[in-house]
């Protein structure tokens, strides 16, 4: 069974400060990774899956298969990026990710 | 993409009673998912819902608490069966749209969410 692993549930930083929202799964084949946000008041959201491979609102995430881990960053941290940020595993084409319990980004001005 | 709409947003409600969650989606899907989201802990997927076939449960979770109705694409519905505090929650309303223009392969389009309130 696959598992999805965020440390940190709650992570404050600085406006303009780099910001690292830490992954990591567990899972035997090829996963299909992504990261959903939710902003204030609003739902739920696709933000980036791995396999675009590009950069949405500022944020990237590499997976490393290694260490198994798929970490979002964003060099320069702005205000309106607080929110609930989710990492999810689909395992097998089967379109039913499985998601770790969120971190909650807070971007202090 | 797929625009989700779920009913009831939020309601407060006595223990023992039952509430039935609507979600209504603007196109045709073949998957719908029906996920409970809990403060500090992770969003967890209640059951898979398809058309013209009994919903699919998650460990954990069963149809006499949770009877699920799928009677066409655009429409589902979940209730909450005598429910405790425990209950208390939000649930989400997902579906999973073909791949097309603007929408990745896999991509999950949620409702806005049903806040519960047990007391």
């Amino acid at each position: 069974a696959q598992r999805v692993t965020q440390p940190e549930k709650l992570l404050s930083v600085f406006k303009g400060a780099p910001v690292e929202l830490k992954c990591n799964y567990s899972y035997s084949g090829s996963p299909e990774l992504f990261w959903y946000v939710q902003y204030s008041r609003q739902r739920l959201q696709l933000l980036l899956r791995h396999i675009s491979r590009e950069s949405i609102k500022g944020f990237t995430a590499d997976l490393n298969k290694g260490e198994t881990s798929f970490h979002l960053k964003k060099p320069f941290a702005q205000e309106e990026d607080s929110a609930m940020y989710y990492c999810a595993l689909e395992a097998g084409g089967s379109y039913i990710p499985t998601f770790g319990r969120g971190t909650s980004l807070i971007v202090h001005p | 993409s797929a625009v989700i709409s779920q009913k009831p947003s939020r309601d407060i409600c006595q223990r023992g009673t039952s509430l039935t969650i609507q979600c209504q989606v603007d196109s045709q899907v073949t998957m719908m998912f029906w996920y409970r989201q809990q403060p500090g802990q992770s969003l967890t997927l209640i059951a898979t819902a398809n058309q013209g076939s009994e919903a699919t449960y998650e460990s954990g979770f069963v149809i006499d608490k949770f009877p699920i109705s799928r009677p066409n694409l655009t429409f589902s519905t979940l209730t909450v069966s005598n429910m405790s505090p425990e209950d208390s929650s939000i649930y989400l309303c997902s579906v999973v749209v073909p791949p097309g223009l603007g929408v990745m392969a896999g991509e999950l389009f949620f409702g806005e969410g049903s806040r519960l309130t047990v007391l």
